[in-house]
């Protein structure tokens, strides 16, 4: 059984387009999160959230906009694709802590490679 | 600002060698730590987490280290095989900011 799905694993789009990312996890977990992986292969987030509720929200263009509708799902939407939003953007899921936060094992979903043309 | 550096970049070595990879933080306030593996076109394989009380983890013939005192981790790999051959990547998560912050990967190739 998959544990973190992505949907579509690979998405070629125009330059100004509207897109989205869908992401889904089977383990119960309460956190979920986006990366984004640059051509230099770093892995830096962009946002968690916690129970539906968004925890972290790094210094991203307002064209990103994640959205919850329950806690298994966590969904990547895009606003006017740029040519530099082109790289591959990994969902991944946590168990939340006790505080609400969580320091566990992250389990990462395998990827949607997005090219913007 | 933490960052995160693993060295080498890239390791090429015969079936059977045991090896070691490095990962080394400039700030040695980490939680804990995860070792992933990147197949090409694939995603991440969680393969040890090191927690906050702990200074080693094993699987298999993986085995890492944490040494918070010098921010370093090292992952051992014993008795290499082709399918060993990825990118692996190590990621810390601080103590109280909850992200992980990544290192750039080691590419490695285990030659048959």
């Amino acid at each position: 059984d998959t544990a973190v799905s992505q949907t579509p694993k690979y998405l070629v789009t125009q330059m100004g387009n509207d897109k989205s990312i869908k992401c889904e996890q089977n383990l119960g977990h309460d956190t979920m999160y986006w990366y984004k992986q640059d051509s230099k292969k770093f892995l830096k987030i962009m946002f968690s959230y916690n129970n539906k509720e968004l925890i972290i929200n790094e210094t991203v263009p307002n064209r990103f906009s994640p959205k919850s509708p329950d806690k298994a799902h966590l969904n990547l939407h895009i606003n006017s694709l740029e040519l530099g939003d082109s790289a591959v953007y990994f969902c991944a899921s946590s168990q939340e802590g006790t505080s609400g936060m969580s320091h566990n094992e992250q389990f990462f979903g395998p990827g949607t490679r997005l090219t913007v043309l | 600002k933490q960052e995160v550096t693993q060295i080498p970049a890239a390791l090429s070595v015969p079936e059977g060698e045991n090896l070691v990879l490095n990962c080394s933080f400039t700030d040695s306030a980490i939680y804990n730590l995860q070792w992933f593996r990147q197949d090409p076109g694939k995603g991440l394989t969680s393969l040890l987490l090191i927690q906050s009380s702990q200074r080693e983890q094993t699987s298999g013939r993986l085995n890492a280290s944490l040494d918070k005192s010098s921010g370093r981790s090292t992952l051992y790999i014993a008795a290499s095989q082709p399918g060993d051959s990825a990118t692996y990547l190590c990621a810390g998560e601080g103590d109280s900011n909850y992200q992980l912050i990544w290192g750039a990967g080691t590419k490695l190739i285990i030659k048959p």
